[in-house]
């Protein structure tokens, strides 16, 4: 399995924006980069995928460098609803998914 | 529309039962996967259903096994249960084989006792 690196915690005030940073020096030229979260309680939900460019969606941007080993999950204005658990994913084979330990982002009233 | 359903939400057994597991994806999905989620930790990736076969497996014992239906529903089974499989199984569904988004049920916690 395709191994990724987060930092196990980080802090963020409300409103404000959020990198969360992603290490996967070992991705090959096929591995999409996945990102889903997961609140307590509940199964993870999607937030965003690529490949090689830039992506943006409704509820995050994704950023991946240039030589793909690194990636930054941005929050534009963080939520109190944005407390959770992120996973940074690489899927090589299918919608076959190797979660780490992720990242437990807290959002500071 | 439904989510992803899964069935029952909470269930207890004895070691060296047998349990099923059951799954049903969005409609219209014909991708079911399933994942183990001990306490503290990432979900683990058990297997990958498509169109009814076997499309992928992790690294877990034969104990566990998993099928899918025509209707694209699905059952994990797990053998002679222990202890260490006490944990949150969930099941994500998704339209196409690979890379496509998945959709997470919201799990069935199972207790070994």
């Amino acid at each position: 399995d395709a191994k990724t690196t987060q930092p196990n915690s980080m802090e963020s005030n409300e409103e404000e924006p959020v990198h969360l940073p992603c290490n996967h020096s070992t991705i090959s030229g096929t591995d999409y980069i996945h990102w889903y979260r997961q609140l307590p309680s509940q199964g993870p939900e999607y937030v965003i995928h690529g490949l090689t460019s830039n992506v943006n969606n409704r509820m995050a941007s994704l950023a991946i460098a240039e030589d793909r080993k690194s990636s930054t999950l941005i929050l534009h204005r963080a939520t109190l609803r944005d407390a959770a658990v992120y996973y940074c994913i690489l899927q090589h084979t299918g919608n076959q998914f190797y979660f780490g330990t992720g990242t437990s982002l807290t959002v500071i009233p | 529309d439904a989510g992803v359903t899964q069935s029952p939400t909470h269930l207890i057994k004895t070691r060296g039962q047998h349990v099923t597991l059951r799954c049903s994806p969005i409609s219209g999905h014909k991708s079911v996967s399933w994942y183990q989620q001990v306490l503290g930790q990432g979900p683990q990736f058990i297997f990958q259903y498509y169109e009814k076969e076997e499309r992928g497996r992790g690294n877990f014992p034969d104990r566990f096994s998993a099928r899918q239906f025509p209707n694209y529903s699905s059952e994990l089974n797990v053998n002679a249960l222990l202890l260490g499989d006490s944990a949150l199984y969930l099941c994500a569904s998704s339209s196409g084989v690979s890379n496509t988004e998945a959709f997470f049920g919201q799990g069935t916690r199972l207790t070994v006792v």
